[in-house]
């Protein structure tokens, strides 16, 4: 079974610049997330998915940060504009039931 | 949010030597798990439990699920250099799940 695959791996920008991740789940997991994890810390749930509907954003800065998971699949995360403190590695995960699957994560970097 | 206290927060041990790390909460949790993260990975799932005083093993890792539903531990025994990482516990309610800050181990030959 494939994993999660996300992409890029890294990315560096300057703030106030615009940044997109993309993530592909799990083939048949209707469940989507994004986490943002800063160096040090546990996992922080930005976003859920159930197919294409959000399930819940509540600790989504929608003023910065907008996703979306168009046909139930993939799903893309955009930054607008970044700023000093979204440096972090943000994961996605997908899951059937209980158990998640993450992906390798994007690391960020903004300068 | 719901939180989730791990500990310790980070350990040094002895190559073989056994570990034991811990998460606790206020709150009541309907599933726990333990994850490990390598560096530069997304955290990868070692165990789940679903009931209250669950015992699960995988290998060398054994966790529990307490009775309480507010808390869990994990053990690894003779631990080896490739267990360094850092532990993660997630606790799942009302269909999110929450994590601990993580357990960094290092583990020295």
């Amino acid at each position: 079974e494939a994993g999660v695959a996300q992409s890029p791996r890294y990315k560096i920008i300057e703030k106030r610049q615009s940044v997109a991740f993309w993530c592909n789940p799990i083939s048949g997991h209707a469940t989507l997330y994004w986490y943002q994890q800063i160096l040090g810390q546990g996992p922080k749930l930005l976003i859920q998915f159930q197919n294409n509907g959000v399930v819940d954003d509540s600790q989504l800065p929608k003023d910065r940060f907008s996703a979306e998971r168009l046909k139930g699949v993939d799903s893309t995360l955009k930054i607008q504009p970044a700023k000093l403190e979204d440096s972090a590695v943000y994961l996605c995960a997908s899951s059937l039931d209980y158990g998640y699957t993450f992906g390798s994560g994007t690391r960020l970097t903004v300068v | 949010g719901q939180q989730l206290n791990q500990s310790p927060q980070s350990m040094f041990i002895q190559e073989g030597e056994d570990v034991s790390m811990n998460c606790t909460s206020s709150s009541i949790f309907n599933t726990w798990l333990w994850y490990k993260q390598d560096p530069g990975e997304g955290p990868v799932l070692l165990i789940a439990l679903y009931k209250a005083g669950e015992l699960t093993s995988n290998g060398r890792l054994t966790a529990q699920f307490g009775i309480t539903r507010k808390d869990s531990f994990l053990n690894i025994s003779a631990s080896i250099p490739s267990d360094v990482g850092i532990y993660f516990c997630a606790g799942f309610n009302f269909n999110k799940f929450y994590f601990g800050s993580g357990t960094k181990l290092n583990v020295k030959p």
